[in-house]
């Protein structure tokens, strides 16, 4: 069972396009990270987000606590093909400590 | 230096061979991870280590043993494993304690059990 549900799967979309991936659970985490992650290659870590509400922006990236602090969002605006990739939130489970959890992930893929 | 280092980049091994992974990291990170990733899935973790300590084991079978020598250093010892096992292997570090670090990843060990 998956603690932490991501969503969409897959997602291909044309180029100047938005978008919006979800990233759901029943548990509270301690704070929830984005990575984004190439082929062949480790995760890079996008952003954390640490208070229920909190809301960060990295150039065209805008991540979304929720208030509970069980779920979180990553919208992109005018996706360019630049932004193709793997796209991983994971969660630091509550009381557990460095224990980092990942969602299924969402494949993005941008056509020009 | 913000980079976590892993060698080799590939690794083919038989069932009865013994290898090890190694991990590097000069970023002052005092908890250090080991994570495995098979193809088109997450990374699902696999140990901890805080403070050079192993803090936790996710049941992880222990025809992989991990080391930890010194704060800079992981290692991942392998032995008797199965072709099932193949999968990218990761290591990550972060600060120890708080809720905010973000994890940083090595580029992974490819390892491939035949």
């Amino acid at each position: 069972t998956q603690l932490l549900k991501q969503s969409p799967q897959f997602l291909s979309i044309q180029e100047g396009e938005n978008l919006t991936v979800y990233c759901n659970s029943s548990s509270v985490f301690s704070s929830l990270q984005w990575y984004r992650q190439e082929p062949g290659e480790g995760p890079v870590l996008l952003v954390t987000v640490v208070t229920g509400g909190e809301v960060k922006k990295l150039k065209r990236l805008t991540f979304q606590f929720g208030d509970a602090r069980k779920d979180s969002s990553l919208h992109i605006t005018a996706a360019q093909p630049g932004d193709t990739g793997l796209y991983l939130c994971a969660g630091l489970q509550f009381p557990y400590g460095n224990k980092l959890v990942f969602g299924a992930g969402t494949i993005l893929r941008v056509k020009s | 230096d913000t980079e976590v280092t892993q060698t080799p980049k590939h690794l083919v091994m038989g069932m009865t061979n013994k290898k090890s992974l190694k991990c590097e990291q000069h970023m002052g990170h005092r908890a250090m991870y080991w994570y495995k990733q098979k193809a088109k899935k997450p990374p699902e973790l696999m140990f901890v280590y805080s403070y050079e300590k192993l803090s936790i084991n996710e049941s992880v079978p222990s025809r992989f043993s991990p080391e930890c020598p010194n704060s800079s250093l992981l290692n991942l010892h392998l032995h008797a494993l199965q072709p099932e096992d193949s999968a990218l292997y990761l290591c990550a570090s972060s600060q120890e304690g708080g809720t905010g670090n973000g994890y940083t990843f090595g580029s992974g060990t490819r390892l491939t059990v035949v």
